[in-house]
Protein backbone atom coordinates (compact mmCIF):
# COMPACT_ATOMS: atom_id res chain seq x y z
CA UNK A 1 0.00 0.00 0.00
CA UNK A 2 1.36 3.46 -0.18
CA UNK A 3 2.57 4.89 2.46
CA UNK A 4 1.45 8.56 0.82
CA UNK A 5 -0.75 9.90 -1.10
CA UNK A 6 -1.22 13.24 -3.16
CA UNK A 7 -4.05 13.15 -5.03
CA UNK A 8 -3.69 16.50 -6.61
CA UNK A 9 -1.12 15.85 -9.74
CA UNK A 10 -1.64 19.51 -10.56
CA UNK A 11 -3.34 22.52 -9.37
CA UNK A 12 -3.59 26.06 -9.90
CA UNK A 13 -3.92 29.23 -7.69
CA UNK A 14 -4.04 33.02 -8.28
CA UNK A 15 -1.45 35.04 -6.90
CA UNK A 16 -2.16 36.41 -2.97
CA UNK A 17 -4.33 33.86 -2.51
CA UNK A 18 -4.15 30.50 -0.31
CA UNK A 19 -4.30 26.91 -1.43
CA UNK A 20 -4.27 23.74 0.03
CA UNK A 21 -2.44 21.11 -1.15
CA UNK A 22 -3.64 17.59 -0.06
CA UNK A 23 -1.83 14.67 1.60
CA UNK A 24 -2.69 11.49 3.02
CA UNK A 25 -0.76 8.77 4.39
CA UNK A 26 -1.10 5.59 6.26
CA UNK A 27 0.84 3.89 9.36
CA UNK A 28 0.35 1.90 12.37
CA UNK A 29 3.38 3.10 14.10
CA UNK A 30 2.06 5.61 16.88
CA UNK A 31 5.42 7.52 16.28
CA UNK A 32 6.07 9.12 13.11
CA UNK A 33 7.31 12.39 11.22
CA UNK A 34 5.72 14.14 8.68
CA UNK A 35 7.62 16.75 6.37
CA UNK A 36 6.58 19.10 3.05
CA UNK A 37 9.39 19.75 0.71
CA UNK A 38 9.26 22.26 -2.10
CA UNK A 39 10.87 21.36 -5.30
CA UNK A 40 11.12 24.41 -7.83
CA UNK A 41 12.42 23.62 -11.76
CA UNK A 42 15.57 24.23 -11.21
CA UNK A 43 15.68 20.82 -8.97
CA UNK A 44 16.63 21.47 -5.15
CA UNK A 45 14.57 20.17 -2.59
CA UNK A 46 13.82 22.40 -0.14
CA UNK A 47 12.25 21.45 3.71
CA UNK A 48 9.23 23.61 4.53
CA UNK A 49 7.23 22.32 7.45
CA UNK A 50 7.79 19.30 10.09
CA UNK A 51 4.58 18.11 11.60
CA UNK A 52 5.44 15.46 14.60
CA UNK A 53 2.67 12.78 15.34
CA UNK A 54 2.76 13.98 19.00
CA UNK A 55 2.27 17.50 18.35
CA UNK A 56 -0.80 19.13 19.33
CA UNK A 57 -0.76 21.74 17.60
CA UNK A 58 -0.80 22.31 13.82
CA UNK A 59 2.87 23.91 12.36
CA UNK A 60 3.01 26.63 11.03
CA UNK A 61 6.52 28.36 9.35
CA UNK A 62 5.84 32.01 7.92
CA UNK A 63 3.53 31.18 4.97
CA UNK A 64 3.08 27.76 5.71
CA UNK A 65 1.02 25.64 7.81
CA UNK A 66 0.40 22.10 8.11
CA UNK A 67 -3.06 20.96 9.05
CA UNK A 68 -2.85 17.64 10.29
CA UNK A 69 -5.81 15.71 11.30
CA UNK A 70 -4.36 12.13 13.01
CA UNK A 71 -7.32 10.45 12.84
CA UNK A 72 -8.23 11.17 9.09
CA UNK A 73 -4.38 10.82 8.81
CA UNK A 74 -3.88 13.49 6.70
CA UNK A 75 -1.14 16.50 6.85
CA UNK A 76 -2.48 18.91 4.19
CA UNK A 77 -0.08 21.97 3.53
CA UNK A 78 -1.68 25.43 3.05
CA UNK A 79 0.39 27.98 2.01
CA UNK A 80 -1.13 31.55 2.58
CA UNK A 81 -0.99 34.43 0.10
CA UNK A 82 0.68 32.45 -2.58
CA UNK A 83 3.93 34.43 -4.78
CA UNK A 84 4.71 33.50 -8.37
CA UNK A 85 8.09 32.24 -6.88
CA UNK A 86 5.40 29.62 -4.79
CA UNK A 87 5.22 27.91 -8.14
CA UNK A 88 7.12 24.47 -7.48
CA UNK A 89 6.07 21.03 -7.47
CA UNK A 90 5.29 19.95 -3.83
CA UNK A 91 5.80 16.43 -2.19
CA UNK A 92 4.22 15.53 1.27
CA UNK A 93 6.97 12.73 3.25
CA UNK A 94 6.91 10.60 6.31
CA UNK A 95 9.29 9.17 8.58
CA UNK A 96 8.07 5.99 11.04
CA UNK A 97 10.06 5.47 13.85
CA UNK A 98 10.13 1.77 13.14
CA UNK A 99 12.33 2.60 9.55
CA UNK A 100 13.68 5.48 11.63
CA UNK A 101 16.19 6.39 8.33
CA UNK A 102 14.05 5.97 5.47
CA UNK A 103 11.63 8.63 4.16
CA UNK A 104 8.65 7.80 1.97
CA UNK A 105 8.11 10.47 -0.31
CA UNK A 106 4.18 10.95 -2.11
CA UNK A 107 3.80 11.17 -5.82
CA UNK A 108 4.04 15.55 -5.69
CA UNK A 109 1.64 18.23 -6.75
CA UNK A 110 2.57 20.30 -9.10
CA UNK A 111 1.28 24.10 -7.95
CA UNK A 112 0.82 27.07 -10.64
CA UNK A 113 0.45 30.40 -9.45
CA UNK A 114 -1.38 32.88 -12.07
CA UNK A 115 -0.28 36.24 -11.91
CA UNK B 1 24.08 28.16 7.66
CA UNK B 2 26.04 25.67 5.64
CA UNK B 3 23.76 23.08 3.02
CA UNK B 4 24.80 19.68 1.97
CA UNK B 5 27.36 19.96 -0.83
CA UNK B 6 27.06 17.20 -3.63
CA UNK B 7 29.38 16.90 -6.41
CA UNK B 8 29.44 17.31 -9.59
CA UNK B 9 26.37 19.11 -9.82
CA UNK B 10 26.59 17.58 -13.71
CA UNK B 11 27.93 14.12 -15.27
CA UNK B 12 27.39 12.31 -18.33
CA UNK B 13 28.32 8.72 -18.63
CA UNK B 14 28.01 6.27 -21.41
CA UNK B 15 26.52 3.17 -20.73
CA UNK B 16 28.90 0.86 -18.64
CA UNK B 17 30.80 3.16 -17.50
CA UNK B 18 31.42 3.73 -13.91
CA UNK B 19 30.43 7.11 -11.77
CA UNK B 20 31.02 8.17 -8.00
CA UNK B 21 29.05 10.80 -6.73
CA UNK B 22 29.85 12.24 -3.61
CA UNK B 23 28.11 14.26 -0.94
CA UNK B 24 29.22 16.46 2.24
CA UNK B 25 26.73 16.94 5.09
CA UNK B 26 25.98 19.61 6.73
CA UNK B 27 28.48 19.81 10.04
CA UNK B 28 27.73 17.83 13.56
CA UNK B 29 25.52 15.66 11.28
CA UNK B 30 25.32 11.85 11.11
CA UNK B 31 23.18 10.53 8.93
CA UNK B 32 23.41 10.32 5.12
CA UNK B 33 20.92 9.17 2.61
CA UNK B 34 20.63 8.62 -0.88
CA UNK B 35 17.81 9.33 -3.39
CA UNK B 36 17.10 8.83 -7.18
CA UNK B 37 14.75 11.01 -9.08
CA UNK B 38 13.82 9.95 -12.00
CA UNK B 39 11.75 12.71 -14.40
CA UNK B 40 8.48 13.08 -13.55
CA UNK B 41 8.67 11.08 -10.56
CA UNK B 42 9.28 11.45 -6.66
CA UNK B 43 12.61 10.90 -4.69
CA UNK B 44 13.36 6.96 -4.35
CA UNK B 45 15.06 6.12 -1.39
CA UNK B 46 18.46 4.31 -2.14
CA UNK B 47 20.27 3.53 1.13
CA UNK B 48 21.10 5.39 4.08
CA UNK B 49 24.52 5.53 6.57
CA UNK B 50 24.48 6.68 10.44
CA UNK B 51 27.65 6.89 12.01
CA UNK B 52 29.66 5.09 9.04
CA UNK B 53 27.22 2.40 9.24
CA UNK B 54 24.99 1.53 6.76
CA UNK B 55 21.84 2.17 8.92
CA UNK B 56 19.06 1.07 5.74
CA UNK B 57 18.76 -0.23 2.38
CA UNK B 58 15.71 0.72 -0.13
CA UNK B 59 15.51 0.57 -3.86
CA UNK B 60 19.39 0.44 -4.51
CA UNK B 61 20.63 -1.90 -7.50
CA UNK B 62 23.27 -4.62 -7.17
CA UNK B 63 25.57 -2.28 -9.53
CA UNK B 64 25.07 0.68 -7.06
CA UNK B 65 27.75 0.68 -3.35
CA UNK B 66 27.87 3.23 -1.31
CA UNK B 67 30.01 4.68 1.59
CA UNK B 68 30.33 6.77 4.55
CA UNK B 69 33.62 7.90 5.60
CA UNK B 70 35.14 9.09 8.97
CA UNK B 71 34.80 12.56 8.05
CA UNK B 72 30.84 11.67 7.35
CA UNK B 73 30.91 12.67 3.44
CA UNK B 74 29.27 9.96 1.78
CA UNK B 75 30.06 8.81 -1.88
CA UNK B 76 27.57 6.44 -4.08
CA UNK B 77 29.29 3.84 -6.24
CA UNK B 78 27.50 2.88 -10.00
CA UNK B 79 28.90 1.15 -12.08
CA UNK B 80 28.03 -0.83 -15.31
CA UNK B 81 25.92 2.22 -15.81
CA UNK B 82 22.55 2.45 -17.88
CA UNK B 83 20.52 4.32 -19.87
CA UNK B 84 17.85 3.85 -17.15
CA UNK B 85 20.34 5.03 -14.67
CA UNK B 86 19.51 8.62 -15.94
CA UNK B 87 17.98 10.69 -13.32
CA UNK B 88 18.59 13.46 -10.03
CA UNK B 89 20.71 11.89 -7.29
CA UNK B 90 20.40 13.84 -3.91
CA UNK B 91 21.90 13.08 -0.74
CA UNK B 92 20.35 14.95 2.53
CA UNK B 93 21.74 14.57 5.89
CA UNK B 94 20.03 14.77 9.37
CA UNK B 95 21.31 15.44 12.81
CA UNK B 96 19.72 15.52 15.75
CA UNK B 97 16.48 17.01 14.44
CA UNK B 98 14.19 15.12 12.84
CA UNK B 99 14.35 16.78 9.45
CA UNK B 100 16.33 15.94 6.20
CA UNK B 101 18.26 18.52 4.40
CA UNK B 102 18.36 18.25 0.97
CA UNK B 103 21.59 18.62 -1.09
CA UNK B 104 21.42 20.55 -4.97
CA UNK B 105 21.76 17.16 -7.07
CA UNK B 106 23.57 15.73 -9.09
CA UNK B 107 21.93 15.10 -12.73
CA UNK B 108 23.43 12.19 -14.12
CA UNK B 109 23.08 11.36 -17.83
CA UNK B 110 23.93 7.84 -19.07
CA UNK B 111 24.33 8.80 -23.04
Amino acid sequence: AQKITQTQPGMFVQEKEAVTLDCTYDTSDQSYGLFWYKQPSSGEMIFLIYQGSYDEQNATEGRYSLNFQKARKSANLVISASQLGDSAMYFCAMREVRNFNKFYFGSGTKLNVKP
Amino acid sequence: AAGVIQSPRHLIKEKRETATLKCYPIPRHDTVYWYQQGPGQDPQFLISFYEKMQSDKGSIPDRFSAQQFSDYHSELNMSSLELGDSALYFCASRGRSETQYFGPGTRLLVL
